[in-house]
């Protein structure tokens, strides 16, 4: 089975662009993840999806940030407009769902570089 | 508040000997999961074992062992005869609070030959 599948690897765009960051989870999983990690501050969670529904996006450090779930096989993270401060690597991962299934499993990061 | 402390910046193994990972937890919750992912320097995210805390028996996938000590609220990770390809970042993570995820800073494994 193909894992969790991200696009771009990497991105390196302009302070002020948009950025579109996409993931698709593992067929049959039905939640789906989006984490920033740096340096400064680790692994962190930004929000999560259930069923393409957001649930919890209290980690979306601002308004600049925007993530969707049209459907159950694709989600996208978008910065608009971008800053240095937020390049980092973003991981998209996915769940399935029901008891004794709680493990996330990651897709490979997109590394963002914002000049 | 949830949080998870990994106190070991870094770590020195010899090869073919065993390795101990420490992982603190704090929540108030009673259904929470533990989890342990390996981050080689190819960046990947590798899941290596889970915990859930209702579960009684401490958790095994074949070199990888999770030593739950639920009163103590700790979780280390025990790798068995280290290998050259176990070098890498570890990752204690926690789900506690619904879906919520979170991590701890990490500790870089050296293994040695």
């Amino acid at each position: 089975d193909a894992g969790v599948i991200q696009s771009p690897r990497h991105e390196v765009t302009e302070m002020g662009q948009e950025v579109t960051l996409r993931c698709k989870p593992i067929s049959g999983h039905d939640y789906l993840f989006w984490y920033r990690q740096t340096m400064m501050r680790g692994l962190e969670l930004l929000i999560y999806f259930n069923n393409n529904v957001p649930i919890d996006d209290s980690g979306m450090p601002e308004d600049r940030f925007s993530a969707k779930m049209p459907n159950a096989s694709f989600s996208t993270l978008k910065i608009q407009p971008s800053e240095p401060r937020d390049s980092a690597v973003y991981f998209c991962a996915s769940r399935g769902g029901g008891h004794g299934t709680d493990t996330q499993y990651f897709g490979p990061g997109t590394r963002l570089t914002v000049l | 508040a949830q949080k998870i402390t990994q106190t070991q910046p870094g770590m020195f193994v010899q090869e073919k000997e065993a390795v101990t990972l420490d992982c603190t937890y704090d929540t108030s919750d009673q259904s929470y999961g533990l989890f342990w992912y390996k981050q080689p320097s190819s960046g990947e995210m590798i899941f290596l074992i889970y915990q859930g805390s209702y579960d009684e028996q401490n958790a095994t996938e074949g070199r990888y062992s999770l030593n739950f000590q639920k009163a103590r609220k700790s979780a280390n990770l025990v790798i068995s005869a280290s290998q050259l390809g176990d070098s890498a970042m570890y990752f204690c993570a926690m789900r506690a609070g619904g879906f919520k995820t979170i991590f701890g800073a990490g500790t870089r494994l050296f293994v040695k030959a």
